[in-house]
Parts: C-alpha cells; structure tokens; sequence
C-alpha cells in the first residue's frame, strides 16, 4: 500500500519557537488529511489538501501540498504549550474510497 | 452535535477472554470506522461500514476480531479470544457520505489492556 512516513518522530521546543514537520511519499497522493492528537486524546481533524502546491493557513499553522503530491508539511510559528501533541498526516489510498492510512506521526512537546 | 460516542473507555481483561466495545457514530453519518491505535503508533484501519454493509474489512484478524452494523447505526466491534498483541487504543470514527475524502470525526476511544 502507500505507506506515509512522517519526520521528525519526536520534537521539543521552547515556546514560541517555530516547528515543523513533515509527510512523505514514494507514490502520488490523491490528498493529504491533517490531525492532531493531544496526550490521551482522540485525533481531531485539522485540514485537507487536494490540489498540487495547495497551501492553506489556520491562525498559526500553515499546511502545503507539494508539487508533485508525494510531500506535505505542517509548520506551526511560534508555538504554545497548547500546541502539544501527537500530529499525523494521513492519506485516502487511490481507490480505497473514503479509508484512511495514517502517517507514522509527530510527537511535539513544548516547554516554557 | 453530539460527538462519537464509545464505550467502555477502559477495559482491563486476561488473555483468552472475549471483550466488545460499542460505537454510537454522529447522527445521520452513513459511513464508521473501527481504528486499532498501539502506543506510539498512526491508528490502524481494521474495518468500514457503509450504513450496514462493510466496505473493508480487509486488516481485519477475522480469526479473532468480529464487527457488525446491524441496524446501519451503531456498530459493535468484539475480540474473541483476546491476545496479548491486542493491547491498544479502539477508536471508533464516523464520516458523512455523499463527497470524497471526507474529514473523519473520532470518538474518546476504549483502552484495552490484556493480561
């Protein structure tokens, strides 16, 4: 199948510094789901990406769909202890309908 | 709106035993999903219902795991019997039908552990 692998695995920050992490591909994506899960919670969606080169912002997040549908990337600017948790990235296979494959994940800690 | 209901959130069992978890999905979402999420790990896609018929089922251990959708609304996901390996978070989503890529809305979770 087309597997996702997201890096980094693990980040820590000092608040207010920037983070970013990444999804990719050896195969073209047909688009590119972000969520985010908080520490003993459940992933809550975030955004969709569809179109090659999309980039899409939500106050300080900012998400990009690269040229060639096989990378994504979500950038958070100057975090927040709110920001904390585990971050994925998922995908809707080509021809899987409306299942989802779930990325490896980015687990983002924030310290003041 | 109300949200994913699931239940039990926690469940502690020994292996061997059996053990079911129920998803109620958000009202009027034809499609649901029952996810396996180990420590550490993306959730894992074990099976989808569109209304009561399944669409994949396909990651699914069919030797141990069971899931229905009688009625097209909640559904009812059981281990039979339960593995050491089986320990992990059951997420339960739903989605609306009637566009591609939907977004998917997630319940609490049931946290399984097998002794």
């Amino acid at each position: 199948g087309q597997q996702v692998m997201q890096i980094p695995q693990y980040q820590h920050v000092q608040e207010g510094e920037d983070f970013t992490t990444y999804c990719n591909s050896s195969t073209t994506l047909s688009n590119i789901q972000w969520y985010k899960q908080r520490p003993g919670g459940h992933p809550v969606f975030l955004i969709q990406l569809v179109k090659s080169g999309e980039v899409k912002k939500q106050k300080r997040l900012t998400f990009q769909f690269g040229e060639a549908k096989k990378n994504s990337s979500l950038h958070i600017t100057a975090t927040q202890t709110t920001d904390v948790g585990t971050y994925f990235c998922a995908h809707n296979p080509t021809g899987g309908g409306n299942k989802l494959t779930f990325g490896t994940g980015t687990q983002l800690k924030v310290e003041l | 709106e109300a949200g994913v209901a699931q239940s039990p959130r926690y469940k502690i069992i020994e292996k061997r035993q059996s053990v079911a978890f129920w998803c109620n999905p958000i009202s009027g979402h034809a499609t649901l999903y029952w996810y396996q999420q180990i420590l550490g790990q993306g959730p894992k896609l074990l099976i989808q219902f569109q209304n009561n018929g399944v669409v994949d089922d396909s990651q699914l251990p069919k030797d141990r795991f069971s899931a229905e959708r009688l009625k097209g609304v909640d559904s009812t996901l059981k281990i039979q019997p339960a593995k050491l390996e089986d320990s992990a978070v059951y997420l339960c989503a739903s989605s609306p039908s009637g566009r591609p890529y939907n977004e998917q809305f997630f319940g609490p979770g049931t946290r399984l552990t097998v002794l």
